[in-house]
C-alpha cells in the first residue's frame, strides 16, 4: 500500500470554475476525512465519512462544496463557482474506525483560484 | 469550545542548539494529542501520540512529553534536515476529527 494518494498535486482555476480533487485512501481504512490549510495555519476540518456515509460537516464547508465517497473507496470533493478565498492546500486523511493512532494524510492537492 | 495553541509561530536554531516547542490544549476529555512535522509543499506526516499525562516518546533527536494542559516537543542537538512545521493535534468530539493548532515553524541552520 502506498499510502493515501490525492490527484492532482497542483490546480490552477479561473474564479467561477468548478473543480473537483480525488483522494484514495489507505485501503484497510474505513475513515476519510478532509481538510483545508491556508499559508501560516494549521489545517482546519472540512467533513468525514465512516464507509460510504458522511457523518460530519463542518461549518466552513459551504453549499459550493460537496464531498462523495462512493462504495466506501475514494472520495471526491467538489467546489463550485470557485472564489479566490478557496486558494488553499485541500488535505485528505484516512484512519481506521478506532481513530485513536491518528490519521495518515495524503501530499494535498493545492488549490489557486486566479 | 475545543481549542490548541501552539508557541512560538517561529523559533530559529543554530545546529546543535536544543530547545523546546509548546502545546496548550483545552478540550473536554483528552483522546490523544498528537504531533506531526509538515515539510512545505507536503502533508503532515506523524510523529507521536500521547494519551495521558506524564507520559514520554522519544525518536531520535525528538521528544514528545504532555501534562494536564500541554505538550512539549524538546529538539535536542537538531540538524538542518529537522527544519519543518511541527504540528499539535487533538481529537474534538470523540475520535471524529482532530483540531489542529497553527503550528511552529522551526528553521536550523547550519
Amino acid at each position: 500500500d502506498t499510502g493515501v494518494s490525492q490527484d492532482p498535486r497542483h490546480k490552477i482555476t479561473k474564479r467561477g470554475q468548478n473543480v473537483t480533487f480525488r483522494c484514495d485512501p489507505i485501503s484497510e481504512h474505513n475513515r476519510l476525512y478532509w481538510y483545508r490549510q491556508t499559508l501560516g495555519q494549521g489545517p482546519e476540518f472540512l467533513t468525514y465519512f465512516q464507509n460510504e456515509a458522511q457523518l460530519e460537516k463542518s461549518r466552513l464547508l459551504s453549499d459550493r462544496f460537496s464531498a462523495e465517497r462512493p462504495k466506501g473507496s475514494f472520495s471526491t470533493l467538489e467546489i463550485q463557482r470557485t472564489e479566490q478565498g478557496d486558494s488553499a492546500m485541500y488535505l485528505c486523511a484516512s484512519s481506521l474506525a478506532n481513530a485513536a493512532d491518528g490519521y495518515t494524510f495524503g501530499s494535498g492537492t493545492r488549490l489557486t483560484v486566479v | 469550545e475545543d481549542q490548541v495553541t501552539q508557541s512560538p509561530e517561529a523559533l530559529r536554531l543554530q545546529e546543535g542548539e536544543s530547545s523546546s516547542l509548546n502545546c496548550s490544549y483545552t478540550v473536554s476529555g483528552l483522546r490523544g494529542l498528537f504531533w506531526y512535522r509538515q515539510d512545505p509543499g507536503k502533508g503532515p506526516e506523524f510523529l507521536f501520540t500521547l494519551y495521558s499525562a506524564g507520559e514520554e516518546k522519544e525518536k531520535e533527536r525528538l521528544k514528545a512529553t504532555l501534562t494536564k494542559k500541554e505538550s512539549f516537543l524538546h529538539i535536542t542537538a537538531p540538524k538542518p534536515e529537522d527544519s519543518a512545521t511541527y504540528l499539535c493535534a487533538v481529537f474534538s468530539g470523540g475520535y471524529n476529527k482532530l483540531i489542529f493548532g497553527a503550528g511552529t515553524r522551526l528553521a536550523v541552520h547550519p
